[in-house]
């Protein structure tokens, strides 16, 4: 069964630029959580889908945003680029959402110029 | 709210030996999942090994064991047999009850684990 994807692997920006990265789960995989790490934060949750609906929101401003397709595949998208966004979004699937392990891809390492 | 400490930055270890890394957890969740996550150079967080809060036993995954210690919240990795390639960053990581903002995944800040042969 082929892991969770992300695309792109690498991006550079300038600031006040937007940005979309992809996520496919699982084959499956019905949830799709996203977290951004930064060497300064850790790791840090964004936002998680099941069905299409955004079910549970981290602390991020609100130029963080994403969407779930019906196929579960996701997308995070993030308006008006700022330096501190520099970082790495990895995204995770499970099957429900519920405690279950969620497998990670290899993440988008975006850096904000 | 859900806390995960590691307090171990770094360790070294000899190739061949175990090594333990630390975790410590607090929730005031009856019900939670503890996790450890693997994480190379290149950045994939790789899955190890779970443990439920009501599991009886300590968990094991071929050279990897969770030694978990409910009454003092404490949920340590170890590796036996330790191999160059074991060489990452590991992160300890708990999930709570499957409602609100206990359902994402809460992280340590990581154990860097470096082999030496």
């Amino acid at each position: 069964k082929a892991g969770v994807t992300q695309t792109p692997r690498y991006l550079i920006k300038t600031r006040g630029q937007q940005v979309t990265l992809s996520c496919s789960p699982i084959s499956g995989h019905r949830s799709v959580s996203w977290y951004q790490q930064t060497p300064g934060q850790g790791l840090q949750f964004l936002f998680e889908y099941f069905s299409e609906t955004q079910r549970n929101k981290g602390n991020f401003p609100g130029r963080f945003s994403g969407r779930q397709f019906s196929n579960s595949r996701s997308e995070m998208n993030v308006s008006t680029l700022e330096l501190g966004d520099s970082a790495l979004y990895l995204c995770a699937s499970s099957l429900s959402g519920k405690m279950e392990t969620q497998y990670f891809g290899p993440g988008t390492r975006l850096l904000v110029l | 709210a859900q806390k995960i400490t590691q307090t171990q930055p770094g360790m070294f270890v000899q190739e061949k030996e175990a090594v333990t890394l630390d975790c410590t957890y607090d929730t005031s969740d009856p019900s939670y999942g503890l996790f450890w996550y693997k994480q190379p150079s290149s950045g994939e967080m790789i899955f190890l090994i779970y443990q439920g809060s009501y599991d009886q036993q300590n968990a094991t995954e071929g050279r990897y064991s969770l030694n978990f210690q409910k009454a003092r919240k404490s949920a340590n990795l170890v590796i036996s047999a330790s191999q160059l390639g074991d060489s990452a960053m590991y992160f300890c990581a708990m999930r709570g009850a499957p409602s609100g903002s206990a359902r994402q995944l809460t992280f340590g800040s990581g154990t860097q684990l470096t082999v030496l042969p």
